[in-house]
């Protein structure tokens, strides 16, 4: 029944390596969005998708890959995995593209730490 | 530029008291305003939505104020319990960005 889920809640790799972050959400939203929180708490965007369509693109380095096979899964792919990339990563969803007064749902959260 | 600022940055308060929790803005152009919870270890859930007409709006023993004139909002909790240990995070949208402030962190102890 969960709203947006994504695995693995937790992660820990090392430097170099390369990881993908699955989410999936049953709400039959059209926009998906990847969220990093960093030790301050502070949420930043990172990608937004509609329809499978990538939307927003914010400052984040090429080694960050999002994939959506359908508009239900947006997957996160993370290459040459470095220490900095410790974070939280949320996965999120809405029923239209520009959040508007639309409800954002958020995940559980992905631990990602890189040793 | 664009920003969300959130006070106190923590509050430590006694089960059963309220509080009052506060978010200014500089945020143009203003779409709406939302505040979420974040439990530890979760992801925020969403408390209240409120748009520029709106000044006032509730959710249970949550209630959400917002005066746009001066740009700010603030989030009173009534009667707290145990379970309102979190963090409160203010979230303004402008235009098709939203901007998050860094939240306020409350504990409730018995």
């Amino acid at each position: 029944d969960t709203a947006v889920s994504q695995t693995p809640k937790y992660l820990v790799t090392q430097m170099g390596n390369d990881k993908s972050i699955k989410c999936e959400q049953n709400l039959g939203h059209d926009t998906m969005y990847w969220y990093k929180q960093d030790s301050k708490k502070f949420l930043k965007i990172m990608f937004s998708y509609n329809n499978k369509e990538l939307i927003i693109n914010e400052t984040v380095p090429n080694r960050f890959s999002p994939k959506s096979p359908d508009k239900a899964h947006l997957n996160l792919h993370i290459n040459s995995l470095e220490l900095g990339d410790s974070a939280v990563y949320f996965c999120a969803s809405s029923l239209e593209v520009w959040p508007g007064g639309n409800t954002i749902y958020f995940g559980e959260g992905s631990w990602l730490t890189v040793v | 530029k664009n920003q969300v600022e959130q006070s106190p940055q923590s509050l430590i308060i006694l089960e059963g008291k309220n509080c009052t929790l506060q978010c200014n803005y500089t945020v143009s152009p203003f779409s709406n305003l939302r505040w979420y919870k974040q439990d530890t270890g979760r992801g925020p859930v969403s408390l209240t939505i409120m748009t520029f007409s709106e000044n006032t709006k509730s959710n249970g023993r949550y209630t959400a104020t917002l005066d746009a004139d001066t740009k700010q909002s603030s989030l009173h909790i009534t009667a707290s319990q145990l379970s309102d240990s979190a963090s409160y995070i203010c979230v303004v949208s402008a235009g098709t960005a939203l901007i998050f402030g860094k939240g306020t962190t409350l504990s409730v102890s018995s």
